[in-house]
This record gives structure tokens, sequence and C-alpha cells, in this order.
């Protein structure tokens, strides 16, 4: 596509479920980032896949957070027994390694989770 | 490790009048430097990036940077600035050994414009 795709843009769910947040990057982008902004924070690291592999998942804040990525395209973060402290915008970014990081990023328009 | 910290969480300010949003930066290592803008229920749009040479940037709508090695900061300016650049500005910084790319951002800083 265009441009980075998210989906659902907005998701509420009672505390204790299960949640599945879709990014689809870029066509052809290798490189794929998950950050997490929340009210009054800045952008918080979580995931980052080269390919379907992920090199660096240092920022994921518990093992209730797991994160995939297919195909090298589509990735879906996952994030079980939600807790009120996971409210918060999903961001998911994409970008062409082989230009090299000095491209930047492609940001998607995030995931907006509330959990009640 | 790098850090971001940008010293403003909110900065209001006339229509027409010049603004400066600061930004500064800790890394043992080289590093590049980037803004992003995100306007309202929007996502984050790159503004401009450092990356080598010439120290003062220019981006898209009319903002520039200059990279200041010394003072390990990279501010953001605007000569005159309009209604529609109220949005959230965000810092990052990467390492340039960072092969994967991972950008550490700033916590953000809230720019008002008014009338």
């Amino acid at each position: 596509g265009a441009g980075v795709s998210q989906s659902p843009s907005n998701k509420v769910t009672e505390k204790g479920k299960d949640v599945e947040l879709r990014c689809d990057p870029i066509s052809g982008h290798t490189a794929l980032y998950w950050y997490r902004q929340s009210l009054g924070q800045g952008l918080e690291f979580l995931i980052y896949f080269q390919g379907n592999s992920a090199p660096d998942k240092s920022g994921l804040p518990s093992d209730r957070f797991s994160a995939e990525r297919t195909g090298g395209s589509v990735s879906t973060l996952t994030i079980q027994r939600t807790q009120q402290e996971d409210s918060a915008v999903y961001l998911c970014a994409s970008s062409p390694i082989g230009q090299g990081i000095g491209y930047g990023y492609t940001f998607g328009s995030g995931t907006r989770l509330t959990v009640v | 490790a790098q850090s971001v910290t940008q010293l403003d969480s909110q900065v209001p300010v006339f229509e027409e009048a010049p603004v400066e949003l600061r930004c500064n930066y800790s890394s043992s290592v080289s590093v590049y430097l980037f803004w992003y803008v995100q306007y309202p229920n929007q996502g984050l749009q790159l503004l401009l990036k450092y990356l080598s040479g010439s120290t003062l940037v220019k981006g898209i709508n009319g903002f520039e940077a200059e990279f200041n090695k010394s003072q390990t900061s990279f501010h953001l300016r605007k000569p005159s600035v309009h209604i529609s650049d109220t949005a959230e500005y965000f810092c990052a910084v990467s390492a340039h050994y960072n092969q994967g790319g991972k950008l550490i951002f700033g916590q953000g800083t809230e720019l008002s414009v008014k009338p």
C-alpha cells in the first residue's frame, strides 16, 4: 500500500482480555518497529523486526506482550490479560533497510487502546 | 545508550512570531538526529534530519534545525509560525552503529499557535 496501515484505529477492551493489533507496512520495507505513546509521554520503543525476525525486543514491557511478523510483511502485536496501564496509542513504523537508517521511518496513524 | 531531552513540554506562541523548540541529547557514540511532527489524530511525519555535513538542516514547512556537537543540541526553529503549525514535535536520535535504525524519542513539545 501507499502508507503504513494499522488496524483497528480504536480498540476498547475489558481488563483481563487479550487484544491483537495489526500493522501492514509499506510494501518492500524490510524493517518494522512498534512504539507505544502514553498520555503525556514520549514514544517508547517496543520491538524491531528485520524481515520476520526480531533482533531487538528489549522494549516489550512484560511477558504479556508479544509480536510476530509473517512473510516479511504484516505484523501483529498481542497483549494478553490487558491491564489499565496498557492504555496508550500503539504506533507502527516501517523503513527500507538498505537505504540506511538515515531514511527515517514512515509511521502509521496508530491504534488507540483503551482498557476499562 | 542514547537519551533525548526536550526542554519544553508546551510552547505557546502567536501567529507570525518566531519559535524555537529545544532538544538536547546524550550519547557516547556518534548519532543521527531527527525531528518529527504529529498533527492531531495523525501519525508522525518526518520534518528533517541530520546525518552528516552542514550543521544547519532545512526541512519541510519552513522549519530548520542546527546540530551543535559541543552542546549536544539539535534545536528546531521557524522564523514565522502559522496556525497550521499547531502540533506536537518530537526530537529523536539513533546511534551510527545501530544498523537496525532504532530511534530514541524525546517526550515531545506541544506547539500551540494562537491568532
